[in-house]
């Protein structure tokens, strides 16, 4: 079965550098959410999109913005990157089936490094 | 905040059952409780989710305290492939975002 596809799965910056991550959600799925894990750290959520509308907000800087396009793949733009953005950056993505029974799917992740 | 309560670590020998205790002593009558769990180097993975009846699927059960203060993710046999970081997460009203906490990171051996 497909799966998320996140892209690139690497990515290595340079400080004040921008940097774009790409998520693919499964066919059908109407929802994409963006996570971000430090080192040593649990997933934190930044931004959720619903039907191409941003649909929830987390703890996500303001340099970071993100949208939902019309084929449901959405994308994070990160701009004067810091060296604490270096981070694992998780899409997800669900069909919505009720807020709370809702169930999401993760991808493999994009390891940014800023350097 | 979403508040749930999970021992840091846990141990297991392979080829036996695995009890994963959650506090959410704090939950209120309509959140869910979902149960993922994280992988060496991989993204996170849905595992069982329930509101008040245990719940069984192929991968782990959930036993639902009757006043709902507290759950327990079951994995009836462990294997080394189990060895990952279990989140234990509340749902909290019409919000559907995942709020992860420290997770228990289950160690299995031989």
């Amino acid at each position: 079965a497909a799966g998320v596809i996140q892209s690139p799965r690497h990515l290595i910056k340079e400080k004040r550098e921008t940097a774009t991550l790409k998520c693919y959600p499964i066919p059908r799925h109407d929802t994409v959410y963006w996570y971000q894990q430090g080192p040593g750290q649990d997933p934190q959520f930044l931004i959720s999109f619903y039907e191409k509308m941003q649909s929830d907000k987390g703890s996500i800087p303001d340099r970071f913005s993100a949208q939902q396009f019309s084929d449901y793949h959405s994308e994070l733009n990160m701009s004067s990157l810091e060296l604490g953005d270096s981070a694992l950056y998780f899409c997800a993505s669900s069909l919505f089936a009720g807020a709370a029974k809702n169930i999401q799917y993760f991808g493999a992740g994009t390891r940014l490094s800023v350097l | 905040d979403a508040k749930t309560t999970q021992p840091n670590s846990m141990e297991s020998n392979e080829e036996e059952p695995v009890h994963l205790p959650c506090n959410h002593s704090t939950i209120s009558g309509t959140d869910y409780i979902h149960w993922y769990r994280q992988l060496p180097s991989q993204g996170p993975e849905y595992v069982i989710h329930g509101l008040t009846s245990n719940v069984n699927n192929r991968m782990a059960s959930l036993a639902i305290a009757e006043d709902r203060k507290s759950s327990t993710l079951i994995l009836h046999r462990a294997t080394l492939r189990d060895a990952a970081v279990y989140y234990c997460i509340r749902s909290s009203g019409t919000a559907s975002k995942l709020t992860f906490g420290t997770g228990t990171r289950l160690q299995v051996t031989l």
